[in-house]
Formats: structure tokens, sequence, C-alpha cells
């Protein structure tokens, strides 16, 4: 069983198009993450859900909104996307105050044409 | 804020030999955990090994241990008897022990290639 999943593992599309990514895990964490990682492999935190609430919220345009209609599913949507959002866009998830590791999802690419 | 250093864009390494991933970081806080994560060119982020800032003994995982110098703020990693699927990104990570601040911070990364 796949404890992180996110859907869907490849996504092209054109500049200017809105898209969605889901992302769902059966850990039972309570805390979830969406992670960039652009051309170069670099790995920054763009937001994170606790219990559904909002605790992380970096620098990101406000194109980008997260989703967390529950603790065991967190949605990512791009609206007007542009040529630099293609990235691989992971979620993870953990628990909150325990100090372990995050749990990452397979990744998403996201293409921008 | 706190921030990963590694230092060794890439490395490479013969295969059943041993080799050591550099990584550093800058934290005021006295209570944290470092990790290492392997990312194969498959995507996927795996842990390869976890550390508590307040434990004195490195930790090991099989082939895998590390040297934790507190004062020195520095976390390299051993791999020994390198093998062919050990090639990967590895990314060193801090995470605060503090309650709140659950956010890991990546190093970026290191480009292992295991030459048979």
């Amino acid at each position: 069983d796949t404890a992180v999943s996110q859907t869907p593992k490849y996504l092209v599309t054109q500049m200017g198009n809105d898209k969605s990514i889901k992302c769902e895990q059966n850990l039972g964490h309570d805390t979830m993450y969406w992670y960039k990682q652009d051309s170069k492999k670099f790995l920054k935190i763009m937001f994170s859900y606790n219990n559904k609430e909002l605790i992380i919220n970096e620098t990101v345009p406000n194109r980008f909104s997260p989703k967390s209609p529950d603790k065991a599913h967190l949605n990512l949507h791009i609206n007007s996307l542009e040529l630099g959002d293609s990235a691989v866009y992971f979620c993870a998830s953990s628990f909150r105050d325990r100090g372990y590791g995050y749990t990452f999802g397979s990744g998403t690419r996201l293409t921008v044409v | 804020a706190q921030t990963v250093t590694q230092s060794q864009p890439e490395m490479s390494v013969q295969e059943a030999e041993t080799v050591t991933l550099s990584c550093t970081y800058d934290t005021s806080e006295s209570d944290y955990y470092l990790f290492w994560y392997k990312q194969p060119p498959s995507r996927q982020m795996i842990l390869v090994i976890r550390q508590e800032a307040y434990k004195q003994q490195n930790a090991t995982e099989n082939r895998f241990s590390v040297n934790f110098q507190k004062a020195a703020k520095s976390f390299s990693l051993k791999i020994s008897d390198s093998q062919l699927g050990d090639a990967a990104m590895y990314f060193c990570a801090y995470r605060s022990a503090r309650g709140g601040s659950e956010k890991l911070v990546f190093g970026k990364g290191t480009k292992l290639t295991v030459n048979p």
C-alpha cells in the first residue's frame, strides 16, 4: 500500500491554464506539506497543514492555493500557470511534534509549455 | 533561520569502497533533528538515517552511518561497501525540535556516482 500518494505523476499544460495536484496519506499523520523541487534539485517548503489548519505559508505567489479537506488529504491548485512554475512538486506527511522525518509522495513533474 | 550546507555538489566512489558526504548546518537551537535523504533517478525521496541532537551516539543503519559533531555543527554520512544502487542525490536536512517549527530545511544535495 502506498503511504503517500500523489496524482498525477506527470502534468504537461499550457501557460495560463489552471491545474490541481492531489495528495493523500494513509499513515495517520497529522501534518502534510507541499515542497517544490526546482531544476537544480533544490527542495523548498511551500505550505504545511496541521489537522486542516494552515501553519506554514512561505513566500509563494497567491496563484498557488492549498486546500486540506481533512488531515489525510492536501491538494494544491495553481492558477494562471507560468513557465517558471515548471518543477517537481512533492507532497509529504509527518507527525508534527515527534521529530521524525517526513514520508514523501513520489512527486508530480509539472511542465508548463 | 536555519541553513544547511552541502559543499560537495558531486562525489564518486568505486563499488565496494567507502565514501563520506559532508553536511554542515547553522542554528542557534540546542535541540533538533538531522536527516539524510536519498533521491534516486526514480525521484522518490527515501529517508536514509535520522539523528537526534541530544544523543551523542552516532546513528547507524546497515551500511550507512553518520558522524555527528554537534559543536562543529557537522553531520556527515558514510556509506560503506558502496553498491550500484546507492547512486543517487543525497540531501541533508534539519528539523527543529521546537514546537511549531516542524519544517524540514534541506541542503542543495550531493550527487553520488558509483562506478563498477
